[in-house]
């Protein structure tokens, strides 16, 4: 089974600072990386997504991703957050060994401070 | 376009009760998973359906789970009876095809709790 690791429960960040949060994953064989992001009294809704090509992805909201398969990172970046950014974030996995199903790390609550 | 709703998106219910919630997906989404979140843990897989029939079914924690989706439309999630660590946030997910690039979305969630 995959397994991914959040590191980080909780980042408190001021606005406009820079965040890093981090996603680790188990897998040795070919994954598929996704981002996904949980705003108050909302769905999952797909940040962003890595399947082939550059190592590096964008999505919404300004924010992007870096896959880092030596190191089995993907973890995701925004230069400046604002207040509309305060969410949970959920990394996840897919492989084509295990089906569709998602393998989801245990989440990271980003806080922004104004 | 409506996306995945959930219903309901809270219930407090006491052990030994049951409990169903539903899912509908988005139109045309043959594709429907079930997925839980426990306090503070992941979120993790409960099943999947193909229109009416269960793909996967490999997450169901035990027997007191019944899901269930007849003429492949919407879903239900049955709880009997209900036991303490059956609380969390019930997350349901619909996809057109079942390719790994295919993108799954997701509703708001049921937030279950039992006391």
């Amino acid at each position: 089974a995959q397994s991914v690791t959040q590191l980080d429960s909780q980042v408190p960040v001021f606005e406009e600072a820079p965040v890093e949060l981090r996603c680790n994953y188990s897998s040795s064989v070919s994954v598929y990386l996704f981002w996904y992001v949980q705003y108050p009294n909302q769905g999952l809704q797909l940040l962003l997504k890595y399947l082939s090509g550059s190592t590096l992805v964008k999505g919404i909201n300004g924010f992007e991703a870096e896959f880092n398969k030596s190191q089995t990172s993907f973890h995701l970046r925004k230069p400046s957050v604002h207040i509309s950014d305060t969410a949970e974030y959920f990394c996840a996995v897919r492989t084509r060994n295990t089906g569709n199903q998602f393998y989801f790390g245990t989440g990271t609550s980003l806080t922004v401070i104004p | 376009e409506a996306g995945v709703t959930q219903f309901p998106s809270h219930s407090v219910i006491e052990k030994g009760q049951t409990v169903t919630l539903r899912c509908d997906p988005i139109s045309g989404h043959d594709n429907l998973y079930w997925y839980r979140r426990v306090m503070g843990k992941e979120i993790k897989f409960l099943l999947h359906f193909v229109k009416e029939s269960k793909q996967d079914e490999s997450g169901m924690p035990n027997n007191r789970f019944l899901a269930e989706r007849t003429g492949g439309t919407y879903s239900t999630l049955k709880v009997q009876p209900a036991e303490l660590e059956d609380s969390g946030v019930y997350f349901c997910a619909s996809s057109q095809g079942t390719d790994i690039y295919t993108e799954a979305f997701f509703g708001q969630g049921t937030r279950l709790t039992v006391v």
